[in-house]
This record gives structure tokens, sequence and C-alpha cells, in this order.
């Protein structure tokens, strides 16, 4: 089946450790998102990429880092510069052209303990 | 700059009542485009609706249906004859299309809408 995967759906991460999600795609979609989720907070982004070794920060983008090496796959880093990674993380993707709709991963809840 | 505002944080309705939630939307592009997902506790965003900017028709899908007024940059969301499945997380989102396709999606915050039985 065509969709989006995001790995793991729960993550325990030490404070001062990077840790890194991972979301791939096999529906041969050009433009990738991260966002994340907070209570009350909505969905804010954090990059997005429209194509393959490019990428553009979004408004929360401090503390992360992606690389976008392959179509399908658009890993996000949070790194311990990011002072509350406590959070849903969502991935989706869309078609290139302006205006389509995303789909969704499933999600990564991450924890820091 | 682009923002959309969902009003509702949290509205509760006994099932079979009808409800709506509101989406107001503000953006400098003539050509742009706007969504509703639901997202149910699972966590996964589902996709319910696109409207182009060109396109004023409201829009009914069985139980559900939209109201899109330029005028007064709103983009509505009904519920007709609600059912405790529907309570969920909805949100209303807004794409831009610029000319060196630089476009991305913004979120509202979200209304959470609870069905009671």
């Amino acid at each position: 089946d065509g969709g989006i995967t995001q790995s793991p759906k729960y993550l325990f991460r030490k404070e001062g450790q990077n840790v890194t999600l991972s979301c791939e795609q096999n529906l041969n979609h050009d433009a990738m998102y991260w966002y994340r989720q907070d209570p009350g907070q909505g969905l804010r982004l954090i990059y997005y990429s429209q194509i393959v070794n490019d990428f553009q920060k979004g408004d929360i983008a401090e503390g992360y880092s992606v690389s976008r090496e392959k179509k399908e796959s658009f890993p996000l880093t949070v790194t311990s510069a990011q002072k509350n990674p406590t959070a849903f993380y969502l991935c989706a993707s869309s078609r290139q052209e302006g205006g389509t709709e995303a789909f969704f991963g499933q999600g990564t809840r991450l924890t820091v303990v | 700059a682009q923002k959309v505002t969902q009003a509702q944080t949290e509205i509760s309705v006994v099932e079979k009542e009808d409800v709506t939630l509101d989406c107001v939307y503000e953006t400098r592009d003539t050509t742009y485009y706007l969504f509703w997902y639901k997202q149910p506790p699972s966590g996964e965003l589902v996709f319910l609706i696109r409207r182009n900017s060109f396109d004023e028709q409201n829009e009914i899908s069985g139980r559900y249906s939209w109201n899109f007024q330029k005028s007064t940059s709103s983009f509505n969301f009904t519920i007709t004859a609600s059912q405790v499945v529907d309570s969920a997380v909805y949100f209303c989102a807004l794409s831009e299309v610029f000319m060196n396709r630089d476009d991305k999606i913004i979120f509202g915050k979200g209304t959470r809408l609870h069905i009671l039985p």
C-alpha cells in the first residue's frame, strides 16, 4: 500500500542527546514536510522540502535539522539545542504542484526524560 | 503573511445535533487553497476537502458541508446529524501558490469536537 511511514511511534530521549525521527514515503511525492504538534498550538511547520537535496526552514526550525538525500526519505533530527523537544511530530508529503493536499504519517511522540 | 484562525478551541454537542466549525484565513495571494483535516485519537491527519480560491461553490459530502466565502475570508465546516465517530480534532489549513513554487501548508490551531452520546 502507498503511504507515509514514520518510525518509531514512541521515542524517549535523555536530555542532551540528539535523536532522529524517520519518515519514508512511497507515494512518489516531491514535497515533504515536518510539523510539530503541542496541545493548544495546532501544527507548526519545522522544515519542508520541495525537491531532493533542497529544503527550507519553517516557522520553528531552531534546534532541528533535516536532510533530503532521497525522494522517499526526509529524516528529522532533534538536536540538544532544542529546548523543549517533548511533542508529537508529524511528517507529510504532497505532489509539488501548488495547492495539492498533504498526506500524513501516523506521527512520532517524542518524550524527553 | 498567511494565517489561519480557528477561534473555537473546543466544542461539545449532543449526538444528532448539527455543528459548525469556523475557519478564518489571511493571505496576500490571489491564488490559494484551503483544506480541512480530521485528526482522530490515533493521531494521523485525514484529508477531508480542498478548495481553491477561484471556486466559491459550496460543497456537500454526505453529512459534511463546507461554506467558502471570500468576502469574509472564511471557510466553515458543518457536520449535520453528528455522530460519536465524528469526535476528533479538526484542522483548517491554507496553502499559497507563489511564483517560485515555494508554497507550504499552514494550519490553524484546531478545534476539538466532542460528540456526546
